[in-house]
């Protein structure tokens, strides 16, 4: 049981590259979220996911695109790199449940540097 | 969402007790408290959340005050492995907003 498995681990790209990072979970949850975190910050929220098919904006979406084509899997590309979004990038799932909002697990993140 | 209000660092001998406190004077009746930890180069890490009564579990126990105004993370027994950035968010059915959170020094 992986968890939530991110792919790459660390990237360096340059302005105006793209790329996609890819997030993978083994346990069947249907919330899947993506967040960045600059460093002594806390985490904000990218763009998140209730169900296959489905996402949605969060917090800071600007210059980001998700999909959701399978259940397990949760992409987040970048169309044109740029240096400010030098960052951690960390994947989350969660189950749906009832009884208020469902613990989030979290991956180890991509490191991501845009020269 | 509202928001939370946490010390930016504690420091705690080893093996003693860490209460770590959170302030959410704006909290709505439905939002419900969640602790989560990150290591140093890990992804946050659940350790527990509660909406009006205090909760326990296997890595800490959280206590809320009557007016839920207020909440405290317990670390009964602090380790070198507790030493981390502890964040106290407040969610509802939105979205999770992490803060700055408190930065645990644990002292051998």
């Amino acid at each position: 049981n992986a968890g939530v498995t991110q792919t790459p681990k660390f990237r360096v790209l340059k302005t105006g590259q793209s790329m996609t990072l890819l997030c993978a979970q083994d346990m069947n949850h249907e919330y899947m979220y993506w967040y960045r975190q600059d460093p002594g910050m806390g985490l904000r929220l990218i763009h998140y996911s209730v169900g296959e098919g489905t996402t949605a904006k969060g917090e800071v979406p600007d210059g980001y695109n998700v999909s959701r084509l399978k259940k397990q899997n949760f992409l987040l590309g970048l169309e044109s790199a740029a240096p400010s979004q030098t960052s951690v990038y960390f994947c989350a799932s969660s189950y749906s449940g009832t009884g208020g909002p469902q613990p989030q697990h979290f991956g180890d993140g991509t490191r991501l540097s845009i020269l | 969402d509202a928001k939370t209000t946490q010390p930016n660092s504690m420091e705690s001998n080893e093996e003693e007790p860490v209460h770590l406190p959170c302030n959410h004077s704006t909290i709505s009746g439905t939002d419900y408290i969640h602790w989560y930890r990150q290591l140093p180069s890990q992804g946050p890490e659940y350790v527990i959340h509660g909406l009006t009564s205090n909760v326990n579990n296997r890595m800490a126990s959280l206590a809320i005050a009557e007016d839920r105004k207020s909440s405290t993370l317990i670390l009964h027994r602090a380790t070198l492995r507790d030493a981390a950035v502890y964040y106290c968010i407040l969610r509802d059915v939105g979205q999770f907003y992490f803060g700055t959170g408190t930065s645990l020094t644990v002292i051998p």
